[in-house]
């Protein structure tokens, strides 16, 4: 079946450091992947996607992602993070042809001031 | 433009009762989906309609979770006897074209 592996749970940095959060899918077919982040209070939104193209794809505040096709994996990267970058992110998978999106357990992030 | 709203956004019930949660997408999609969140655990599907159809339910719990979109625009799932494992945050989503879906603030729900 297919899954989705986020290897760190709980990441914890201090502001201005380098973030790489790990996201390994199991699934070996053509793949739209996504990241989403949950601000605390705050509902579920889109980091960034990617469908096709340019494997490294940039998101909204500063966030990047790249595309590894041979290691199936699509790690979500900031060069130096902000303590508004404490949430919760998830990656999630979605088989090209279905609708059905499948999401990571989760990395909570938190940064300290 | 307005997001996809929810109701309530909290709700605590005793184990064997009944419960249900409400669900506006976003104007216009025409493909709805209700997830389970269960607290350190991503979202799961339970159902995905598409206009009023069901398009996915393989994950949904039959025998107590129902859910519908009569007129294609907005849902309810119901939980009915509710058990203690049905504590959990329940997303609805909203999508236009199938690949990107918004998600609403979430209905927390407790069962004791």
């Amino acid at each position: 079946a297919q899954s989705v592996s986020q290897h760190n749970h709980h990441v914890i940095l201090s502001e201005a450091a380098s973030l790489e959060l790990g996201c390994n899918y199991s699934y070996g077919g053509t793949v739209n992947l996504f990241w989403y982040v949950q601000y605390p209070g705050q509902h579920l939104q889109l980091l960034l996607k990617y469908f096709s193209g340019d494997p490294l794809v940039k998101g909204i505040k500063g966030f990047e992602a790249e595309f590894i096709k041979s290691k199936f994996s699509f790690n979500l990267r900031k060069p130096s993070v902000q303590w508004s970058d404490t949430a919760e992110y998830f990656c999630a998978v979605k088989v090209q042809g279905a609708q059905k999106l499948v999401f990571g357990q989760g990395t909570r992030l938190t940064i300290n001031p | 433009e307005a997001g996809v709203a929810q109701s309530p956004r909290y709700k605590i019930i005793e184990k064997r009762q009944s419960v249900a949660f409400w669900c506006n997408p976003i104007s216009g999609h025409a493909t709805l989906y209700w997830y389970q969140q269960i607290l350190g655990q991503g979202p799961k599907l339970l159902i995905q309609f598409q206009n009023n159809g069901v398009v996915d339910d393989s994950q949904l719990p039959k025998d107590r979770f129902s859910a519908e979109r009569l007129k294609g625009v907005d849902s309810t799932l119901k939980i009915q006897p509710a058990k203690l494992e049905d504590s959990a945050v329940y997303l609805c989503a909203s999508s236009m074209t199938g690949y990107e879906q918004y998600f609403g603030p979430g209905t927390r729900l407790t069962v004791t």
